[in-house]
C-alpha cells in the first residue's frame, strides 16, 4: 500500500512569485488535509477537501488556495509569496469520517 | 476552540531511562487525541491515538498515552528509552469525527544520551 507522497521535496522561490505543491493520498482515502510547519513550530492547519469541496480552513489568508481531484489528489497553491512563507508544508489523508491523519514527507519551500 | 500544551520544548534522558512527554488540552467536545514522531527532515509519523473506550492507548515502538479526562492530558510515555526514540513529537486534538482537523502543540525533542 502506498502512503502519501508530496511533490517536490524542496522548492526555492522569490517574494511576490506563485508556488503549487502536490499531494497524492493513500489509496481509498478521500479527505485531504494541508498543513504549514514553520521553524521550530508545531504544524498549522491551513484548509481540508473532501470530496473535491472545501470542508474547512484556517486563519490563512486568500492567496492560499487549493484544489482536490477525482482520484483525491490535491494541490495547494500560494500566491504573491512572502519571506514568512518558507515552511514545510505537510499534506496528510484520511478515509473520510475517520478522524486519523496520515502524512507525506512534506514539501521544503523557501521564499528569498 | 481547541488547543494543546507540550509542557517542556526539550526532554533529556538517558539510554534505558524512562521518558514522559506531557500534553494537556483544551475542547468544548469529547477530544480524539493524537502523538506523532518527526525524525529530521521528514514528515509526521502517527505513534498513537485515543479516539472512545479503553484510556490506556498502545502504540508503536513500545509508546503508550493515558487519557485522563479529569486532568485534561494526555501524557506520553515509554519504560524505557533508546537512542533511535530521538526525535520531535507533537501532541495533537480533534474535536470529534467528521470534521477532522488536527489542532497540534508546540513540539517535544526528545535527547536520549548514551
Amino acid at each position: 500500500e502506498t502512503g502519501v507522497t508530496q511533490s517536490p521535496t524542496h522548492l526555492i522561490k522569490t517574494r511576490g512569485q506563485q508556488v503549487t505543491l502536490r499531494c497524492s493520498s493513500q489509496s481509498g482515502h478521500n479527505t485531504v488535509s494541508w498543513y504549514q510547519q514553520a521553524l521550530g513550530q508545531g504544524p498549522q492547519f491551513i484548509f481540508q477537501y473532501y470530496r473535491e469541496e472545501e470542508n474547512g480552513r484556517g486563519n490563512f489568508p486568500p492567496r492560499f488556495s487549493g484544489l482536490q481531484f477525482p482520484n483525491y489528489s490535491s494541490e495547494l497553491n500560494v500566491n504573491a509569496l512572502e519571506l514568512d512563507d518558507s515552511a514545510l508544508y505537510l499534506c496528510a489523508s484520511s478515509p473520510g469520517q475517520d478522524n486519523t491523519q496520515y502524512f507525506g514527507p512534506g514539501t521544503r519551500l523557501t521564499v528569498l | 476552540a481547541q488547543s494543546v500544551t507540550q509542557l517542556g520544548s526539550h526532554v533529556s534522558v538517558s539510554e534505558g531511562a524512562l521518558v514522559l512527554l506531557r500534553c494537556n488540552y483544551s475542547s468544548s467536545v469529547p477530544p480524539y487525541l493524537f502523538w506523532y514522531v518527526q525524525y529530521p527532515n521528514q514528515g509526521l509519523q502517527l505513534l498513537l491515538k485515543y479516539t472512545t473506550g479503553a484510556t490506556l492507548v498502545k502504540g508503536i515502538n513500545g509508546f503508550e498515552a493515558e487519557f485522563k479526562k479529569s486532568e485534561t492530558s494526555f501524557h506520553l510515555t515509554k519504560p524505557s528509552a533508546h537512542m533511535s526514540d530521538a526525535a520531535e513529537y507533537f501532541c495533537a486534538v480533534s474535536e470529534g469525527s467528521g470534521y477532522s482537523t488536527l489542532t497540534f502543540g508546540k513540539g517535544t525533542m526528545l535527547l536520549v544520551s548514551p
